[in-house]
C-alpha cells in the first residue's frame, strides 16, 4: 500500500525551514527520500532503517518513527536548489520500495 | 564512478505497436529495478532483479511487459502491444547489495514513451 506524503505542496522563501512528512500502515524496515527535479532521474537523500541507523547526505535531516511508521525529513535554510519533488519509498524488505505520491517543493528569492 | 545508463531518452509509438528499452546498472550492482513513474505521481516498482534472476514482478503487467536480465548485467524491458496508458517514464535502477535492504538504489536518466 502506498504510503501517505504530506503536504502536496508548500511554497518557501530562501532561508525558511519547512518539513515533509510520509505515513506507512505497514510496518516498515527502512525509509527512503529522494529529490527529483523536473525531467530528471531521483537523486538519493537519505535512508532511515529500523533500529535507528541512517545514511545519507550530512546536509539534510530527517526521523524516523518506528512505532508510527512515520517519517519526516526536514529542510532548514531553504535554497533555490532545493525546489523540486520529494518522494518517500517504504521498505518492508528485501529493497522493495513502494513511492508516494510526492511533495512538491518551490523554493522563491 | 559512471551511473545508470538507459536508452533512448525518448520513444514515440503508436498504439499496439513494441518498444523495448535497455539499461546498464552501475558496475558490480547486483540488484537491478524497473519502475513505471506515470506524470504527477511517485515511481512504480515493476521488476526486481538479483543477478539474473526475478525477485518480484507482482505488479509488472506480463501480457504485455516482458523483461530480461540475461547475463546478470544489462536489462531489456519490452512492451507488446503497447496501449495509450502506458505513457510514463521507465526508470531503471540499480544497487550495490541483493539481500536484507536498507540499500541505496541509484537511478538512470529514463526513457520517456509516449504511446499515441
Amino acid at each position: 500500500q502506498q504510503p501517505v506524503q504530506s503536504p502536496q505542496a508548500v511554497i518557501l522563501r530562501e532561508g525558511e525551514d519547512a518539513v515533509i512528512n510520509c505515513s506507512s500502515s505497514k510496518a516498515l524496515y527502512s525509509v527512503h527520500w529522494y529529490r527529483q527535479k523536473h525531467g530528471e532521474a531521483p537523486v538519493f537523500l537519505m535512508i532511515l532503517l529500523k533500529g535507528g541507523e541512517q545514511k545519507g547526505h550530512e546536509k539534510i535531516s530527517a526521523s524516523f518513527n518506528e512505532k508510527k511508521q512515520q517519517s519526516s525529513l526536514y529542510l532548514t535554510a531553504s535554497q533555490l536548489s532545493y525546489s523540486g519533488t520529494y518522494f518517500c519509498g517504504t521498505e518492508t524488505g528485501g529493497n522493495k520500495l513502494v513511492f508516494g505520491a510526492g511533495t512538491i517543493l518551490r523554493v522563491k528569492s | 564512478e559512471a551511473g545508470v545508463a538507459q536508452s533512448p531518452r525518448y520513444k514515440i509509438i503508436e498504439k499496439r505497436q513494441s518498444v523495448a528499452f535497455w539499461c546498464n546498472p552501475i558496475s558490480g550492482h547486483a540488484t537491478l529495478y524497473w519502475y513505471q513513474q506515470i506524470l504527477g505521481q511517485g515511481p512504480k516498482l515493476l521488476i526486481q532483479f538479483q543477478n539474473n534472476g526475478v525477485v518480484d514482478d507482482s505488479q509488472l503487467p506480463k501480457d504485455r511487459f516482458s523483461a530480461e536480465r540475461l547475463k546478470g548485467v544489462d536489462s531489456t524491458l519490452k512492451i507488446q502491444p503497447a496501449k495509450l496508458e502506458d505513457s510514463a517514464v521507465y526508470l531503471c535502477a540499480s544497487s550495490l547489495v541483493s539481500s536484507g535492504g536498507g540499500d541505496e538504489q541509484f537511478f538512470g536518466p529514463g526513457t520517456r514513451l509516449t504511446v499515441l
